[in-house]
């Protein structure tokens, strides 16, 4: 079955400072992995997203994820966090030509202090 | 181009009456999936529809079922409304499914009293 950890329910870094969260998954195979993010009160919002090839990703907001297949993780970084990427970080995986339907990790919210 | 339309954004409901979402895709998208997102259980899968038939659906009771119209836009619906119903019902839909690219709306926030 599908499993998706994110061990770190809440973060908070300094605005300037970088930034990695954690993602971990249980899959047969190398599935499919998203980041989204989500603002207070709003719907989710794709930063990056990972089907095969290289496996540094480069995404939206300055964001990037490294696939490491032999440690079933999907790390997301930024090395400059600004106040504005306050908000909760949701890792997860979908199973390559599958039906469209993802499974979620529990999320990570990100404050951002000045 | 307009995102992911969803009505109504909020929604306040009594245990036992039925409740009707509604979640308009971004044009040209033919395929429509709805998760329910609570404190408890995160974010969790409920049903994809494309080309107005279910394709997939996720391990919830019968109590939530959907449709989806000629033109796209999809309809869930929750009957015998539990407290544990009380989530955010998030839409997203896609070109096509098997793709994942999704795009969410912001969602409805159902309430259950």
């Amino acid at each position: 079955a599908q499993s998706v950890t994110q061990p770190d329910i809440h973060i908070t870094v300094s605005e300037g400072a970088s930034l990695e969260l954690r993602c971990n998954y249980s899959y047969g195979a190398t599935p499919y992995l998203f980041w989204y993010v989500q603002s207070p009160g709003q719907g989710l919002q794709l930063l990056l997203k990972y089907f095969s090839g290289d496996t540094l990703v480069q995404g939206i907001k300055g964001f990037e994820a490294e696939f490491k297949r032999s440690q079933s993780s999907f790390n997301l970084r930024k090395p400059s966090v600004h106040w504005s990427d306050a908000a909760e970080y949701f890792c997860a995986v979908g199973a390559p030509g599958g039906a469209n339907n993802l499974f979620f990790g529990t999320g990570t919210r990100l404050t951002v202090i000045p | 181009k307009a995102g992911v339309t969803q009505t109504p954004r909020y929604l306040i409901k009594t245990r036992g009456q039925q409740v009707t979402l509604s979640c308009s895709p971004i044009s040209g998208h033919r395929s429509v999936s709805w998760y329910q997102q609570t404190p408890g259980q995160g974010l969790q899968f409920l049903f994809e529809y494309f080309s107005e038939t279910q394709r997939n659906k996720g391990n919830f009771p019968g109590r939530f079922s959907g449709r989806q119209f000629s033109n796209s836009r999809s309809e869930m619906n929750v009957s015998t409304l539990e407290l544990g119903d009380s989530a955010l019902y998030l839409c997203a839909s896609s070109l096509d499914t098997a793709n994942y690219g999704y795009t969410f709306g912001s969602g409805t926030r159902l309430t259950v009293v």
